[in-house]
Protein backbone atom coordinates (compact mmCIF):
# COMPACT_ATOMS: atom_id res chain seq x y z
CA UNK A 1 0.00 0.00 0.00
CA UNK A 2 1.10 3.71 -0.47
CA UNK A 3 3.35 5.07 2.47
CA UNK A 4 3.49 9.02 2.85
CA UNK A 5 6.42 10.05 4.52
CA UNK A 6 6.65 14.02 5.87
CA UNK A 7 9.55 15.01 7.70
CA UNK A 8 8.24 15.09 11.48
CA UNK A 9 11.04 17.70 12.64
CA UNK A 10 9.49 20.69 13.45
CA UNK A 11 10.57 23.28 10.58
CA UNK A 12 11.37 26.65 12.61
CA UNK A 13 11.71 29.82 10.22
CA UNK A 14 11.70 33.24 10.92
CA UNK A 15 8.52 35.68 10.00
CA UNK A 16 9.48 37.08 6.46
CA UNK A 17 11.19 34.09 4.74
CA UNK A 18 9.67 31.10 2.75
CA UNK A 19 8.83 27.52 4.54
CA UNK A 20 8.97 24.77 2.27
CA UNK A 21 7.62 21.08 3.70
CA UNK A 22 8.29 18.16 1.61
CA UNK A 23 5.75 15.15 0.75
CA UNK A 24 7.49 12.50 -0.55
CA UNK A 25 5.18 8.76 -1.42
CA UNK A 26 6.68 5.43 -1.94
CA UNK A 27 4.35 4.00 -4.55
CA UNK A 28 2.63 4.43 -7.83
CA UNK A 29 1.65 8.50 -8.33
CA UNK A 30 -1.95 9.40 -7.37
CA UNK A 31 -3.79 10.86 -9.42
CA UNK A 32 -4.20 13.79 -7.04
CA UNK A 33 -2.49 14.88 -3.76
CA UNK A 34 -4.43 17.36 -1.26
CA UNK A 35 -2.35 19.91 1.60
CA UNK A 36 -4.25 20.22 4.82
CA UNK A 37 -3.19 22.74 8.35
CA UNK A 38 -3.73 21.07 11.23
CA UNK A 39 -4.09 23.66 14.24
CA UNK A 40 -3.41 21.36 17.88
CA UNK A 41 -6.62 19.94 19.16
CA UNK A 42 -8.61 20.97 16.15
CA UNK A 43 -9.56 19.47 12.72
CA UNK A 44 -7.51 19.61 9.57
CA UNK A 45 -8.65 21.88 7.09
CA UNK A 46 -8.25 21.46 3.25
CA UNK A 47 -5.87 24.25 1.53
CA UNK A 48 -4.91 23.18 -2.09
CA UNK A 49 -5.55 19.73 -4.03
CA UNK A 50 -2.82 19.33 -7.09
CA UNK A 51 -3.40 16.79 -9.68
CA UNK A 52 -0.80 14.49 -11.65
CA UNK A 53 -0.67 16.69 -14.32
CA UNK A 54 -0.04 19.90 -12.77
CA UNK A 55 2.84 20.68 -12.12
CA UNK A 56 2.18 23.46 -9.92
CA UNK A 57 -0.89 25.49 -8.44
CA UNK A 58 -0.60 28.57 -6.19
CA UNK A 59 -3.12 30.04 -3.66
CA UNK A 60 -2.11 33.12 -2.22
CA UNK A 61 0.86 33.09 -0.17
CA UNK A 62 0.66 28.76 -1.23
CA UNK A 63 2.41 27.42 -3.96
CA UNK A 64 2.03 23.66 -4.11
CA UNK A 65 4.43 21.42 -6.94
CA UNK A 66 3.95 17.92 -7.76
CA UNK A 67 7.24 15.96 -9.49
CA UNK A 68 5.60 12.51 -10.26
CA UNK A 69 9.27 11.23 -11.26
CA UNK A 70 11.12 12.51 -7.78
CA UNK A 71 7.35 11.22 -6.50
CA UNK A 72 7.53 14.25 -4.48
CA UNK A 73 5.06 17.30 -3.53
CA UNK A 74 6.43 20.31 -2.42
CA UNK A 75 4.49 23.02 -0.58
CA UNK A 76 5.72 26.63 -0.22
CA UNK A 77 4.54 29.36 2.09
CA UNK A 78 6.05 33.07 0.98
CA UNK A 79 6.37 35.79 2.93
CA UNK A 80 5.34 33.66 6.17
CA UNK A 81 3.81 34.82 9.36
CA UNK A 82 3.27 33.98 12.71
CA UNK A 83 -0.22 33.11 12.24
CA UNK A 84 0.90 30.49 9.59
CA UNK A 85 1.85 27.86 12.52
CA UNK A 86 0.58 24.80 12.46
CA UNK A 87 0.56 21.27 11.53
CA UNK A 88 0.68 20.68 7.48
CA UNK A 89 -0.52 16.79 6.20
CA UNK A 90 -0.46 16.04 2.91
CA UNK A 91 -3.07 13.66 1.78
CA UNK A 92 -3.48 10.97 -1.48
CA UNK A 93 -6.05 8.61 -2.27
CA UNK A 94 -6.06 5.02 -1.85
CA UNK A 95 -8.89 2.95 -3.40
CA UNK A 96 -11.76 4.86 -1.73
CA UNK A 97 -10.41 6.92 0.56
CA UNK A 98 -7.68 9.77 1.60
CA UNK A 99 -4.73 8.51 3.43
CA UNK A 100 -2.49 10.75 5.41
CA UNK A 101 1.10 11.45 6.55
CA UNK A 102 1.96 12.22 9.66
CA UNK A 103 2.58 15.82 9.11
CA UNK A 104 5.62 18.13 9.78
CA UNK A 105 5.34 21.36 12.03
CA UNK A 106 5.66 24.57 11.00
CA UNK A 107 6.75 27.69 13.52
CA UNK A 108 7.06 30.91 11.97
CA UNK A 109 9.10 33.36 14.80
CA UNK A 110 8.78 36.88 14.24
CA UNK B 1 -16.75 26.03 11.03
CA UNK B 2 -16.65 22.94 8.52
CA UNK B 3 -20.23 22.69 8.90
CA UNK B 4 -19.69 18.86 10.42
CA UNK B 5 -20.50 18.42 13.81
CA UNK B 6 -19.02 16.11 16.08
CA UNK B 7 -20.83 14.97 19.88
CA UNK B 8 -19.97 14.67 22.72
CA UNK B 9 -16.67 17.43 22.57
CA UNK B 10 -14.65 15.76 25.49
CA UNK B 11 -15.66 12.21 27.24
CA UNK B 12 -13.99 10.84 30.04
CA UNK B 13 -14.41 7.01 30.94
CA UNK B 14 -12.99 3.92 32.31
CA UNK B 15 -11.44 1.11 30.54
CA UNK B 16 -13.47 -1.91 29.79
CA UNK B 17 -16.67 0.14 29.13
CA UNK B 18 -18.58 1.32 25.64
CA UNK B 19 -18.57 4.53 24.24
CA UNK B 20 -20.82 6.07 21.06
CA UNK B 21 -19.10 9.10 19.64
CA UNK B 22 -21.53 11.01 16.93
CA UNK B 23 -20.87 12.67 13.90
CA UNK B 24 -23.30 14.60 11.52
CA UNK B 25 -22.14 15.46 8.30
CA UNK B 26 -21.89 18.64 6.11
CA UNK B 27 -25.44 18.85 4.19
CA UNK B 28 -25.53 17.46 1.22
CA UNK B 29 -22.37 14.93 1.79
CA UNK B 30 -22.91 11.69 1.44
CA UNK B 31 -19.72 10.10 2.57
CA UNK B 32 -18.45 9.86 6.21
CA UNK B 33 -15.05 9.13 7.32
CA UNK B 34 -13.86 8.39 11.09
CA UNK B 35 -10.11 8.98 12.34
CA UNK B 36 -8.20 8.37 15.08
CA UNK B 37 -5.47 10.54 16.05
CA UNK B 38 -3.22 9.89 19.13
CA UNK B 39 -0.66 12.27 20.42
CA UNK B 40 1.76 12.75 18.29
CA UNK B 41 0.41 10.14 15.88
CA UNK B 42 -0.90 10.97 12.66
CA UNK B 43 -4.42 10.67 11.59
CA UNK B 44 -5.20 6.76 11.03
CA UNK B 45 -8.07 6.31 9.53
CA UNK B 46 -10.50 3.87 10.63
CA UNK B 47 -13.19 3.72 8.27
CA UNK B 48 -15.56 4.89 5.65
CA UNK B 49 -19.70 5.23 5.00
CA UNK B 50 -21.41 6.30 1.75
CA UNK B 51 -24.89 6.69 1.67
CA UNK B 52 -25.51 4.35 4.38
CA UNK B 53 -23.51 1.75 3.23
CA UNK B 54 -19.53 0.50 4.30
CA UNK B 55 -17.18 1.34 1.64
CA UNK B 56 -13.73 1.14 3.13
CA UNK B 57 -12.18 -0.16 6.19
CA UNK B 58 -8.61 0.60 8.02
CA UNK B 59 -7.06 -0.44 11.01
CA UNK B 60 -9.74 -0.56 13.06
CA UNK B 61 -10.25 -2.94 15.93
CA UNK B 62 -12.71 -5.63 16.24
CA UNK B 63 -13.67 -3.70 19.25
CA UNK B 64 -14.97 -0.85 17.41
CA UNK B 65 -17.69 -0.33 14.73
CA UNK B 66 -19.51 2.51 13.19
CA UNK B 67 -22.70 2.68 11.16
CA UNK B 68 -24.54 5.59 8.76
CA UNK B 69 -27.61 6.29 9.37
CA UNK B 70 -30.66 7.01 7.04
CA UNK B 71 -30.52 10.45 8.00
CA UNK B 72 -26.48 10.06 6.66
CA UNK B 73 -25.39 10.78 10.51
CA UNK B 74 -22.77 8.04 11.52
CA UNK B 75 -21.95 7.07 14.88
CA UNK B 76 -18.40 5.05 15.89
CA UNK B 77 -18.66 2.83 18.91
CA UNK B 78 -16.34 1.86 20.87
CA UNK B 79 -16.34 -0.80 23.08
CA UNK B 80 -13.87 -2.75 25.83
CA UNK B 81 -11.97 0.62 25.88
CA UNK B 82 -8.29 0.24 26.66
CA UNK B 83 -5.97 3.14 28.10
CA UNK B 84 -4.37 3.13 24.52
CA UNK B 85 -7.62 4.35 22.87
CA UNK B 86 -7.48 7.69 24.03
CA UNK B 87 -7.50 9.76 21.65
CA UNK B 88 -8.75 12.96 19.16
CA UNK B 89 -11.68 10.82 16.67
CA UNK B 90 -12.24 13.12 14.32
CA UNK B 91 -15.03 12.63 11.91
CA UNK B 92 -14.96 13.61 8.09
CA UNK B 93 -17.33 14.41 5.30
CA UNK B 94 -17.42 14.66 1.57
CA UNK B 95 -20.11 14.65 -1.58
CA UNK B 96 -18.91 11.72 -2.76
CA UNK B 97 -16.52 8.88 -2.71
CA UNK B 98 -12.05 10.24 -2.46
CA UNK B 99 -10.38 8.17 -4.84
CA UNK B 100 -7.75 7.78 -7.46
CA UNK B 101 -9.90 8.40 -10.27
CA UNK B 102 -13.56 8.93 -9.36
CA UNK B 103 -13.50 12.37 -7.32
CA UNK B 104 -10.97 14.97 -6.09
CA UNK B 105 -13.31 15.54 -3.38
CA UNK B 106 -11.95 17.33 -0.32
CA UNK B 107 -12.86 16.12 3.07
CA UNK B 108 -14.33 18.38 5.88
CA UNK B 109 -13.21 17.87 9.45
CA UNK B 110 -15.23 17.99 12.05
CA UNK B 111 -13.83 19.82 15.66
CA UNK B 112 -13.02 16.16 17.01
CA UNK B 113 -14.16 14.25 20.28
CA UNK B 114 -11.44 13.75 22.80
CA UNK B 115 -11.71 10.28 24.26
CA UNK B 116 -9.83 9.97 27.58
CA UNK B 117 -10.08 6.25 28.76
CA UNK B 118 -8.69 6.05 32.26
Amino acid sequence: SQKIEQNSEALNIQEGKTATLTCNYTNYSPAYLQWYRQDPGRGPVFLLLIRENEKEKRKERLKVTFDTTLKQSLFHITASQPADSATYLCALPETDKLIFGTGTRLQVFP
Amino acid sequence: DSGVTQTPKHLITATGQRVTLRCSPRSGDLSVYWYQQSLDQGLQFLIQYYNGEERAKGNILERFSAQQFPDLHSELNLSSLELGDSALYFCASSPRIAGPSTSTDTQYFGPGTRLTVL
